[in-house]
This record gives C-alpha cells, structure tokens and sequence, in this order.
C-alpha cells in the first residue's frame, strides 16, 4: 500500500514567515508529486507541481524534492492571512497505465495569524 | 469557460436509495476521476476513466458505479450497498500523462 504522511498539525505561523510543510511517500518509483491548498468546504486547488530532485520556486512559493529521502516539502514566504487553508501533499506515478492516480496524505492545516 | 462542472452541490439521501452525481468537463481531458474526502481526511480515489467506454476501479469501489459514455462526462453512483456514504465527493480530470488533476467544486452527499 503506497503510503504519503503529513504532519496534521495545525501549524501556526505569524504573518510574514516562512511556513514549511512536509511530506514523506513510501514508494521509492513514485515519479510526480504535487502541493494542493484546499480551502474550508472548497475543492482542491493545485498549486505546485515537481518531477525532479531539487528545488522549484513559483512566487512565494518554493517547492524541495528529494528522492534519496523519499521527501518533498513546501516552503510558503512571506506568509499571509489568505495562505491559511489545508495543505495535500500528492504523489503519483508518471506515464503508464497509473498517471492520474494520485494517493493523498491527510492534509496539514496551515493558520497565519496578524 | 474551460472547468470541470459537478452537480448537485448538496444531496440528501435517504438509507437504501441510489444517488447519482454528475461530473462535466470542457476542458478535452481524456481521464476522469472520482475522489472521495471525509472530515479531516485526504482524498481516496473511487474509479477513474482514461478513456471512454473504459473505467478501472480504484482504492475504495465498493459500493459504487459509474459509466463513460461520453469524453465530456462521468458519472458517479451511490448505491445502497455503500454503507458510509456521507462525504464530500470530487470530480478530477487530467490531459498530461504527469498527472495534474484540476478538479470540480465537489458534491456533498449527506445521508439522512
């Protein structure tokens, strides 16, 4: 059973941090991996995609992947009162017959207070 | 404009009725998703389609069913043998073989 464990939290962090969310996967073929933020009773909304180790920045947004580790995470800079929401960590395969299969984690809830 | 469109919104169901969810999509996706999220949970995939007259079940099946008559759409039924059917229930497509799902705005299903 492919597994993605996040922290549930809530995290907290004061407006203007860095929020960092993490997110380990258990199997190592695991190609493509994704951030989505989902709002109270919205739908989730993708916001960073990464394929490769390393890192990839989108705004205030940065995105770290290490296969080694079986690790991604997402950094949010400059953190704002709006950027509070759950946070889905995904994780599916590339190609085959599986694209699009994406196995979640449970979400870490994310509070930047004033 | 291009989405993913999912109706109802909110269905109350009584126990031992059938409820069918819709799911349209312009976008010229080929694949389809069912997902289904519960309080506090992430997502569990129920069926996906990558092509029409062609569905595979996914990790949580039982007790549902769904046809893909047509590229644009996927429906969704909740039969009574689902014994948990009150969640939130979200519609996904993708274009790119990566795997980007975009999703509808969900339909949440409440049995009374």
């Amino acid at each position: 059973q492919k597994e993605v464990e996040q922290n549930s939290g809530p995290l907290s962090v004061p407006e203007g941090a860095i929020a960092s969310l993490n997110c380990t996967y258990s199997d190592r073929v695991s190609q493509s991996f994704f951030w989505y933020r989902q709002y109270s009773g919205k739908s989730p909304e993708l916001i960073m995609s990464i394929y490769s180790n390393g890192d990839k920045e989108d705004g205030r947004f940065t995105a770290q992947l290490n296969k080694a580790s079986q690790y991604v995470s997402l950094l949010i800079r400059d953190s704002q009162p709006s950027d509070s929401a759950t946070y889905l960590c995904a994780v599916t395969y590339a190609g085959g017959t599986s694209y699009g299969k994406l196995t979640f984690g449970q979400g870490t809830i994310l509070t930047v207070h004033p | 404009d291009g989405g993913i469109t999912q109706s109802p919104k909110y269905l109350f169901r009584k126990e031992g009725q059938n409820v069918t969810l819709s799911c349209e999509q312009n976008l010229n996706h080929d694949a389809m998703y069912w997902y289904r999220q519960d309080p506090g949970q992430g997502l569990r995939l129920i069926y996906y389609s990558q092509i029409v007259n062609d569905f595979q079940k996914g990790d949580i099946a039982e007790g549902y069913s769904v046809s893909r008559e047509k590229k644009e759409s996927f429906p969704l039924t909740v039969t009574s043998a689902q014994k948990n059917p009150t969640a939130f229930y979200l519609c996904a497509s993708t274009l790119s073989r990566r795997g980007e799902l975009f999703f509808g705005e969900g339909s949440r299903l409440t049995v009374l």
